[in-house]
């Protein structure tokens, strides 16, 4: 199974929005609304920011959403805030009753 | 409060053997499957599979089947990770993590350092 493709890094100014993706194949990402998004600070555990493609779960900020068109999924981020600087990941489940994860997303607030 | 807390760092010579322990509490343990992931220094995440909390069923990812087994003491609500013939590249940080729905991990341990050094 390969990793989901995600750009390797974006940037953005305070208060701009910025999309991440996260592109999988008709056996993952396109199959099922199955797709997670997690963002991770440097040497800390990952937190989950989007579940189920759109939804967040309680306690993140509604700057975070997420959607689904084909084999991409899409990450975005609202009014950039300095604090959202960080590694961002998406996973989907796959037809073969498995995860995979994307290479992962370096995101820097200028 | 969910909590997962992972043993401690650990420090192998190739060929050893490690288990890491991955203790849960503030739920019904067997309510969820718990998933490893792996982190290799500067790398990205990479899943290593799951275990069913109800009847012990292991699935590993493709390359993780072998020397990496995954099992449980339901009676004390904590998940373990051994893997055995330990290669340097095996050196990563370890994190356990609760699937609530089809890869959504919402809850995390904290990592646990593996360093494989002769």
């Amino acid at each position: 199974q390969s990793a989901l493709t995600q750009p390797a890094s974006i940037s953005g100014s305070p208060g701009q929005s910025i999309t991440i993706s996260c592109t999988g194949t008709s056996s993952d990402v396109g199959r099922y609304n199955y797709v997670s998004w997690f963002q991770q600070h440097p040497g800390k555990a990952p937190k989950l920011m989007i579940y189920d493609v759109s939804n967040r779960p309680s306690g993140v900020s509604n700057r975070f959403s997420g959607s689904k068109s084909g084999n991409t999924a899409s990450l975005t981020i609202s009014g950039l805030q300095a604090e959202d600087e960080s590694d961002y990941y998406c996973n989907s489940h796959t037809s073969s009753n498995t995860l995979v994860f994307g290479g992962g997303t370096k995101l820097t607030v200028l | 409060q969910v909590q997962l807390v992972q043993s401690g760092s650990e420090l192998k010579t190739p060929g050893a053997s490690v288990k890491v322990s991955c203790k849960a509490s503030g739920y019904t343990f067997t309510g969820h499957s718990m998933n490893w992931v792996r982190q290799a220094p500067g790398q990205g995440l990479e899943w290593m599979g799951y275990i069913n909390t109800i009847n012990g069923n292991p699935t590993y990812a493709q390359g993780f089947a072998g020397r990496f087994v995954f099992s449980l003491d339901t009676s004390v609500s904590t998940a373990y990770l051994q893997v055995s013939s330990l290669k340097a590249e095996d050196t990563a940080v370890y994190y356990c993590a609760r699937d609530v729905n089809m890869g959504a991990l919402d809850y995390w341990g904290q990592g646990t350092l593996v360093t494989v050094s002769s």
